[in-house]
């Protein structure tokens, strides 16, 4: 089986809810930031960015938060789908090197 | 991705043998990484490449090598295997420092 993400923190949700993924990001000099997601066995998948001069940035059906002042990153997901069951990982970039966080699963209820 | 391709994508080997793992892609990117991924550590930077002639470790490049011999290729070699190297291993492309990193499929690598 996967053994990606064996210890990950775990969000449960309803199908057809939202979901808000969190993450906090250590380095205040990063500029750019990605969500990814990663499925069982494939490698992260890009989801959406947004550059530090933003506080938020839509796509289709999520919507990336930033809050610099906390160092704070959010993913929301609306009306999520089964299809959206994942691991989900925060990544920032700065001086040309991506770091990742540890990932939260996403499990989506029916 | 299928245009990032890793090979191979499962591998069993013991202790003490050297394992090449390929990676290739089709994307035209010259900058190319690779990372390893631990249960509970997300993904960690062994090493990585701006273009063809530049190579840089990364946070873990301890144990590996690699080797950049395209703008399309890029190999990462573990000279001798040990089981705390048995992780994911995934390969990645991006453009420039401020476009997201492309990845491939990955490879499982368990050494016994």
């Amino acid at each position: 089986g996967e053994s990606v993400g064996l210890h990950l923190p775990t969000l449960s949700v309803q199908e057809g809810d939202n979901s808000i993924i969190n993450c906090a990001y250590s380095n205040s000099a990063s500029d750019y930031f990605i969500w990814y997601k990663q499925e069982s066995g494939k490698g992260p998948q890009f989801i959406i960015d947004i550059r530090s001069n933003m506080d938020k940035r839509q796509g289709q059906r999520v919507t990336v938060l930033l809050n610099k002042t906390v160092k704070h990153l959010s993913l929301q997901i609306a009306a999520t789908q089964p299809g959206d069951s994942a691991v989900y990982f925060c990544a920032e970039i700065s001086w040309s090197k991506l770091t990742f966080g540890t990932g939260t699963r996403l499990q989506v209820t029916l | 991705d299928a245009d990032v391709t890793q090979t191979p994508r499962n591998r069993i080997t013991k202790t003490g043998k050297r394992i090449m793992l390929e990676c290739s892609q089709t994307k035209g990117h010259d900058r190319m990484y690779w990372y390893r991924q631990d249960p509970g550590l997300g993904l960690r930077l062994i090493y990585y490449s701006f273009d063809v002639k530049d190579i840089n470790k990364g946070e873990i490049s301890d144990g590996y090598s690699v080797s950049r011999q395209a703008q399309a290729k890029f190999s990462l070699s573990l000279e001798s295997a040990i089981p705390n190297q048995t992780a994911l291993y995934f390969c990645a492309t991006s453009d420039k420092e401020d476009q997201p990193q492309h990845f491939g499929d990955g490879t499982r690598l368990s050494i016994l």
